[in-house]
């Protein structure tokens, strides 16, 4: 069975400082995908990014930034120079072989808080 | 580009009656995935429709059941409501052209259960 941890329930920061999110997942699969996706207080998740499992190139996206490390099972993301904008729920989520987008097992979610 | 539509936005119901929802994807988007999100169980996959055809199913119970239409709109009922089907319902249309991939969400449609 598939399994997404996302450790951190509550993170508070203050505005320009980092902060990372933490992933850990569980898989039997030797293909899939791995995603985050932001859910502001509006309640319509954000789709932000997916990565194949084959790829562990780290990518960044303007402040966003995210870690691969197959050899630890973690998917994290950096927020870098937060700001008040950021303060969302953060999900993690894993998607089963062959199935590249659906069947999504989800983290419990990081609620992150941004102050000014 | 218009964005994912769900309807209706918000839904009040009493146990036992049955409900149907709308979700109307992005255009040119044929994967349509439905979502159900509360705060005890969180995000749980319900199921996913490609071309009219389920393609992937979650672990709900037959009362809840879907439907894709040859426009890619899909629909999602639910029969004999309980009220632990109160939560919020997602839908998320996607698209997957080689290693190109959108996927947007709909604003949800929340359901109460009385």
């Amino acid at each position: 069975a598939q399994k997404v941890t996302q450790a951190q329930t509550e993170i508070s920061v203050v505005e320009k400082e980092d902060v990372t999110l933490d992933c850990v997942y569980e898989t039997r699969d030797t293909t899939y995908y791995l995603f985050w996706y932001k859910q502001p207080p509006s309640g319509e998740l954000v789709f932000l990014i997916r990565r194949n499992s084959f790829d562990e190139q780290n990518e960044i996206s303007g402040r966003y930034s995210w870690n691969f490390q197959k050899s630890t099972s973690s998917f994290n993301f950096t927020i870098t120079a937060s700001q008040v904008v950021d303060s969302a729920v953060y999900f993690c989520a894993l998607s089963e072989a062959g199935t590249s987008g659906s069947r999504l097992t989800f983290g419990e979610g990081t609620q992150l808080t941004v102050n000014p | 580009k218009a964005g994912v539509t769900q309807t209706p936005r918000y839904l009040i119901k009493t146990r036992g009656q049955q409900v149907t929802l709308s979700c109307s994807p992005i255009s040119g988007h044929r994967s349509v995935s439905w979502y159900q999100q509360t705060p005890g169980q969180g995000l749980q996959f319900l199921f996913e429709y490609f071309s009219e055809t389920q393609r992937n199913k979650g672990n709900f119970p037959g009362r809840f059941s879907g439907r894709q239409f040859s426009n890619s709109r899909s629909e999602m009922n639910v029969s004999t409501l309980e009220l632990g089907d109160s939560a919020l319902y997602l839908c998320a249309s996607s698209f997957t052209s080689g290693s190109r991939y959108e996927q947007y969400f709909g604003p949800g449609t929340r359901l109460t259960v009385t």
